[in-house]
């Protein structure tokens, strides 16, 4: 079985510094999908960013970026010039691809604090 | 972009009653529904997987008299807690995906109280 681990119960960072998420997972697939997800105060979870295990080239969206290790299986969010509504709880996901049933695994959580 | 509305947003009622949870795909075919339980400070685990005019799949441990799911359409499904106690209260997501390979989006979730 799938499993995704983030070790980091809690991360804090300055108000316009970077920031690293770390996430790790256990898979004996070759083809899968990555997500990393953001929970607010509000409860909506929100995709924050997507990985295809077949694309070498770590994804990027905005301020959000990935460094994926499919070797060391590590997926890691990099979030550059924090802002105050970065503070969330971050959730590593992982599933594989092309069947519709398959489901999310979550890891548990991280929860970033951004300090003004 | 797809929107899942989920309804109610919060819900208190006694023990014994039944509860009935919402979730639908406002602007898209949802071919596949997710519901997932989240209790304080921990993350989400899934409870079962719906298809449209099929039976759901249950995660192992999860109640499927208990936790009563229904997918009639393309668009809704509900998730029905039967003969409700405390320890069902929690905070419930779903999630809609409307084809194998796109992305899930997920409703704003509900937060069940058991008095």
């Amino acid at each position: 079985a799938q499993t995704v681990t983030q070790s980091q119960p809690e991360m804090s960072v300055q108000e316009a510094e970077t920031v690293t998420l770390s996430c790790t997972y256990d898979t004996s697939e070759s083809d899968y999908y990555l997500f990393w997800y953001k929970q607010p105060p509000s409860r909506q979870m929100i995709l924050v960013i997507r990985q295809e295990a077949y694309k070498q080239q770590n994804a990027t969206e905005n301020r959000f970026s990935v460094n994926f290790q499919k070797a060391a299986k590590s997926f890691s969010l990099k979030i550059s010039d924090s802002q105050l509504g970065d503070a969330a709880m971050y959730f590593c996901a992982y599933r594989r691809p092309n069947f519709g049933n398959e489901k999310l695994t979550f890891g548990t959580g991280t929860r970033l604090t951004i300090i003004p | 972009g797809a929107v899942v509305s989920q309804h109610p947003s919060r819900v208190i009622c006694k023990s014994g009653t039944s509860v009935k949870i919402e979730c639908r795909s406002l602007d898209f075919q949802a071919t596949t529904m997710f519901w997932y339980r989240q209790f304080p400070k921990q993350s989400l685990m899934l409870m079962a997987t719906s298809n449209e005019g099929s039976k759901a799949t249950y995660e192992q441990g999860v109640e499927k008299d208990k936790f009563l799911i229904n997918h009639a359409s393309l668009t809704l499904s509900t998730l029905t807690v039967t003969s409700a106690h405390p320890e069902d209260s929690s905070f419930y997501i779903c999630s809609a995906r409307s084809w194998e390979d796109s992305p899930l989006h997920f409703g704003n979730g509900t937060r069940l109280t058991v008095t």
